[in-house]
C-alpha cells in the first residue's frame, strides 16, 4: 500500500534562513504528489502540486518543491522564510486509479524572530 | 475560497451517544471526503464518497458510517462516541479523484466526554 512519511515532526528555523521539508513516499508508479500548509485552527490550503513533466514545481508563497524519482523524495523548500511561515506542512499522495490522497504525519515549522 | 462548510464547528458529546457531522458544498464537486487529524498521525481518511449514494470506506472507518443523498451534503455519524473518537475532523472535496486538488473544510474540533 502506499505511504507518505515526513521524517521530521518539528523544524525550527530563523526568520530569513532557508527551509527543506522532507518527504518519501512508497508507492511502485509515479503518483501525484501535493504538499499542504495548515496555519492553526484553519483547514488545508495546497501550496503545490507535480503530476508530471518538469520535476521542480512552483508553489504559492515562495514555496517550491522537488520530485525525484529515484529517491522518491519531493522535498519542499524556500530560499527564505517568513514569520508568517510558521504552520503545519503536510505532504500527500495521490494514487492513480485510486480515490483518495494519503497524507504524511506533518511537520510542524517553527520560526525564530 | 471553495465553498465548503462543517457544522458543527466545535461540539462536545458524551460517550455512547450518536453524533452527525455535516459537510456542504456549493462547488457541484463529486468527491467528498472525511478525515480525522490526531497529533502524529497527520490526516487519515474516514470515508470518501465518489458520487450521491455512492460512498467507500478509508483506512479508519470503525465506528462510523456516512451518508450521502445529496450531490452537496455529506454526513458523518458516529454511530455510539467514544473518547478514542476526539478529533478534529475535516471535510474535503475535490472535482476527480486522486489527480486533483483536494480543498479543505475548516474542520470540527469533537470532544468526547
Amino acid at each position: 500500500a502506499q505511504s507518505v512519511t515526513q521524517p521530521d515532526i518539528h523544524i525550527t528555523v530563523s526568520e530569513g534562513a532557508s527551509l527543506e521539508l522532507r518527504c518519501n513516499y512508497s508507492y511502485g508508479a509515479t503518483p501525484y504528489l501535493f504538499w499542504y500548509v495548515q496555519s492553526p485552527g484553519q483547514g488545508l490550503q495546497l501550496l503545490l502540486k507535480y503530476f508530471s513533466g518538469d520535476t521542480l514545481v512552483q508553489g504559492i508563497k515562495g514555496f517550491e518543491a522537488e520530485f525525484k524519482r529515484s529517491q522518491s523524495s519531493f522535498n519542499l523548500r524556500k530560499p527564505s522564510v517568513h514569520w508568517s511561515d510558521a504552520a503545519e506542512y503536510f505532504c500527500a499522495v495521490g494514487v492513480q486509479g485510486a480515490q483518495k490522497l494519503v497524507f504524511g504525519q506533518g511537520t510542524r515549522l517553527t520560526i525564530n524572530p | 475560497d471553495a465553498g465548503i462548510t462543517q457544522s458543527p464547528r466545535h461540539k462536545v458529546t458524551e460517550t455512547g451517544t450518536p453524533v452527525t457531522l455535516r459537510c456542504h458544498q456549493t462547488e457541484n464537486h463529486r468527491y467528498m471526503y472525511w478525515y480525522r487529524q490526531d497529533p502524529g498521525h497527520g490526516l487519515r481518511l474516514i470515508h470518501y464518497s465518489y458520487g450521491v449514494k455512492d460512498t467507500d470506506k478509508g483506512e479508519v472507518s470503525d465506528g462510523y458510517s456516512v451518508s450521502r443523498s445529496k450531490t452537496e451534503d455529506f454526513l458523518l455519524t458516529l454511530e455510539s462516541a467514544t473518547s478514542s473518537q476526539t478529533s478534529v475532523y475535516f471535510c474535503a472535496i475535490s472535482e476527480a479523484s486522486s489527480n486533483t486538488e483536494a480543498f479543505f473544510g475548516q474542520g470540527t474540533r469533537l470532544t468526547v466526554v
